[in-house]
């Protein structure tokens, strides 16, 4: 079963504008990674924030993550066409010993 | 570096056949994960073999296995063959310092796999 539940599902937007995803998951976590999957091909791995940081940043990506609601969120500025994919999030559970997705958001960019 | 590469990239097969897939990690990584994709379960940990020994392991039926070489390579076998195998089969590679989930993990392109 699924970590958690990403929020929105789906999400549209026009280029430069910015997107927001968020995840919750259930369970207490080491860390929570984001990742980005084009049209069914591998993960690309995004960022990676530990369970005692509050806030990272790399490039036009901005991830939070709130413990205490066991959530997080995936910022991305001035979108491209090129953003256009889907987006993970994933916990390790813990020490499950696996990284545990959720179901994704798939964001498409408008040129 | 070169990436992780996984062969075959597409493969049809018929339902009772078994089928091997195999993984290369980027060099240096120790840790090999795969995870199975369908549209209807999402992403989910086969398992996870370090050093050649299997450190972590999902929940899927024995029909399942892994093997990892002395070279850090590995392998997937899934015998007997049901539709709902069908997926994407991805595998990932990580340098393996800590288990799994709690690296940074690389992954390949997958071997999209139909069961007819």
């Amino acid at each position: 079963s699924q970590q958690g539940e990403e929020d929105p599902q789906a999400l549209s937007i026009q280029e430069g504008e910015n997107a927001t995803m968020n995840c919750s998951y259930k369970t207490s976590i080491n860390n929570l990674q984001w990742y980005r999957q084009n049209s069914g091909r591998g993960l690309v791995h995004l960022i990676l924030i530990r369970s005692n940081e509050r806030e990272k940043h790399s490039g036009r990506l901005r991830v939070t993550l709130d413990t205490s609601k066991k959530s997080s969120s995936l910022l991305i500025t001035a979108s491209r066409a090129a953003d256009t994919a889907s987006y993970f999030c994933a916990t390790d559970g813990g020490n499950t010993g696996k990284l545990i997705f959720g179901q994704g958001t798939t964001l498409q960019v408008k040129p | 570096k070169a990436g992780v590469t996984q062969t075959p990239r597409y493969l049809i097969k018929t339902r009772g056949q078994q089928v091997t897939l195999s993984c290369s990690p980027i060099s240096g990584h120790r840790s090999v994960s795969w995870y199975q994709q369908t549209p209807g379960q999402g992403l989910q940990f086969l398992f996870e073999y370090f050093s050649e020994t299997q450190r972590n392991k999902g929940n899927f039926p024995g029909r399942f296995s892994g093997r990892q070489f002395s070279n850090s390579r590995s392998e997937m076998n899934v015998s007997t063959l049901e539709l709902g195998d069908s997926a994407l089969y991805l595998c990932a590679s990580s340098l393996g310092q800590l288990a799994g989930g709690q690296e940074t993990q690389y992954f390949g392109p997958g071997t999209r796999l139909l069961v007819l």
